[in-house]
Formats: structure tokens, sequence, C-alpha cells
């Protein structure tokens, strides 16, 4: 079975610019989450989609937003980009989660973002 | 609401020796998760060893093991014999166990473990 899959691995992009950035999920799960990771705050959890609805979100400005497609591969997009935004974005993938299957998120290799 | 903290920025081990990290969370919640990830530079984030509060019994993967004390909030994992190649960034993280959909995670800022040959 294919892994998480991100897209694209690396950007480099301007201050004012707008990004997006894209994920696929493991075959058969239907939850995406996306996280930002830096040297200095670690994982910071962004949101997380489950059928094409935002279920959670963490404290991220408006600048930050998402969706999810019908065939569950998720979209991020930043806009104004600022210096701040260059991190590691990571997303991650999990059938709906019940304490019987277990609930373990599988990771894509990240999105390594650059903004000058 | 829930914080993971992991208290160790860095650690080193020798090779085939024992290393302890450590994790403490904070949470009002009786019922969650907690997990430990790994992540080799420039590589994907893998889980090593997931825990269950309701179950007393510590859990084990091979070299990996954990110390769950869920009184005192702490959650350390012990590598044993460990290789070169465990040497990543580890993270430990919190989850609730709510099924409502407003589960999400929460990680730690990770601990950089060296392995030294």
């Amino acid at each position: 079975k294919a892994g998480v899959t991100q897209t694209p691995r690396y950007l480099i992009k301007t201050r004012g610019q707008q990004v997006t950035l894209s994920c696929s999920p493991i075959s058969g799960h239907r939850s995406v989450s996306w996280y930002q990771q830096t040297p200095g705050q670690g994982l910071q959890f962004l949101f997380e989609y489950f059928s094409e609805t935002q279920r959670n979100k963490g404290n991220f400005p408006g600048r930050f937003s998402g969706r999810q497609f019908s065939n569950s591969r998720s979209e991020m997009n930043v806009s104004t980009l600022e210096l701040g935004d260059s991190a590691l974005y990571l997303c991650a993938s999990s059938f709906r989660p019940t304490r019987d299957r277990g609930n373990e998120q599988f990771f894509g290799p990240g999105t390594r973002l650059t903004v000058l | 609401a829930q914080t993971v903290t992991q208290s160790q920025p860095e650690m080193s081990v020798q090779e085939a020796e024992t290393v302890t990290l450590s994790c403490t969370y904070d949470t009002s919640e009786s019922d969650y998760y907690l997990f430990w990830y790994k992540q080799p530079p420039s590589r994907q984030m893998i889980l090593v060893i997931r825990q269950e509060a309701y179950k007393q019994q510590n859990a084990t993967e091979n070299r990996f093991s954990v110390n769950f004390q869920k009184a005192a909030k702490s959650f350390s994992l012990k590598i044993s014999d460990s290789q070169l190649g465990d040497a990543a960034m580890y993270f430990c993280a919190y989850r609730s166990s709510q099924f409502s959909g407003t589960y999400k995670y929460i990680f730690g800022t990770g601990t950089r473990l060296k392995v030294l040959a």
C-alpha cells in the first residue's frame, strides 16, 4: 500500500505570495491532518479534515486554510506569506480512528517551504 | 488544554547502551492515547510505540518500551541496545480518545538523540 505523499517537496516563495500544498493520504484513509514543524516550536497542529469537512483547527491565522476533496486528497493554502511561515509542513492520514482499530497517524515526507 | 513537555532537547547514548527519553503531559481527561514518534534526519516520521491510558501494562515494541505513570502524567521511552539507526528526533504526542471529531494530536518539542559509535 502506497504511503502518504506530499507535493511539492520543496518550495521557495517570496513574502506576500500565496502557496498551495497537496497531500494524498493512504488509500482508504479518510482523515487528513496538517502540521507545521519549525525548530523552535516543534510540531503544531494546523487542521484536520474528514469526509471533506474541517473537523478541528489549531491556533493559526486565517491566512492558513485547507480543503479536502471527495477522494480524500487534501490541499493547504497559505496566503500573504510571511518570513515566519518558513517551515516543514507535514501531512498525516489515518482511517477514522476508533479504540479497537487504534488511531495511528501515518505521516508524509513533508513540504519544505522557504519564504524569502 | 492539554500540553506535552519534553525537557531534554538533546540526548546522547553510546551504541549498545540504554537511554531513556522523558515526556510529561497535562490533561484533565481520563482516557487518552500517548505516542512516541521518530523522525530520522530528512526522513519520514514514523510511529515507534503507542500506549492507551486505560491499559496499565507498559507498551513494548522490540527494543523500545515505555514507562507510563498515569498519576504522575509521565510517559518515558526507553531504548535498549541502542543502534546507530536510532539516531533521530523523537516526539512525544498526546491524543484524546473522544470520538466526537474534536480530537487532535498534541506534540512535544522533541528530543534529538545522538548515538555514538
